[in-house]
């Protein structure tokens, strides 16, 4: 199994360009998550999806678009970039949400950087 | 914010020593989970405790659970430089919410 996997690992876009970070996972798990993680700031929920066709939004969905056509994929798009939006992403996968008891199994990461 | 707080920020010690790390969230939960990050890497799950169980010990890893103070520690007994990394908790509260709220993490330096 490969696990979680993010592409691409490293991106510098301008201002007020799009973006697709791309993650997919091949455990078949339900559930999928996006966060960033700023330094100080701990890791943050941007969207999440408990299944296909199912998304919703966490604590910082502002400027980020979600879809999950298939179980495997979960992309989450940069609608027009800012600075603000410079991060480390991270894409997480569990069986089912973790309230229920099911840990969750990260991505490497993509670090983007917005000028 | 409904983040867990890790207290230390940061601890440093020397190999072979023990490490605590504590955790303090804000409302019922369904369970609490620690989490390891090696520097410039994806997260790392260590060990899930449920909110009827009060400890958990998984290899030189002990959780302990206090729901009455809404707190928990992880212990990592005889440090190795391996585990020099960053540790967060992250409750999953009762609320529905669907997902984990992490916090800032303790940075743990172990000096060989």
């Amino acid at each position: 199994n490969a696990g979680v996997t993010q592409t691409p690992k490293f991106q510098v876009l301008k201002t007020g360009q799009s973006m697709t970070l791309q993650c997919a996972q091949d455990m078949n798990h339900e559930y999928m998550s996006w966060y960033r993680q700023d330094p100080g700031m701990g890791l943050r929920l941007i969207h999440y999806s408990v299944g296909a066709g199912i998304t919703d939004q966490g604590e910082v969905p502002n400027g980020y678009n979600v879809s999950r056509s298939t179980t495997e994929d979960f992309p989450l798009r940069l609608l027009s970039a800012a600075p603000s939006q410079t991060s480390v992403y991270f894409c997480a996968s569990s069986y089912s949400p973790p309230e229920t008891g099911y840990e969750q199994y990260f991505g490497p990461g993509t670090r983007l950087t917005v000028t | 914010s409904q983040q867990g707080e890790e207290d230390p920020q940061a601890l440093s010690i020397q190999e072979g020593e023990n490490a605590t790390m504590n955790c303090s969230y804000k409302t019922s939960i369904n369970n609490l989970q620690w989490y390891r990050q090696n520097s410039g890497r994806g997260l790392v799950h260590l060990i899930l405790i449920r909110s009827n169980e009060r400890e958990k010990h998984s290899g030189r890893l002990r959780v302990t659970l206090d729901t009455s103070k809404k707190s928990s520690s992880l212990l990592i007994t005889a440090s190795r430089a391996a585990d020099t990394a960053s540790y967060f908790c992250a409750p999953a509260y009762q609320t529905g919410a669907n997902n984990l709220f992490f916090g800032t993490g303790t940075r743990l330096t172990v000096i060989p």
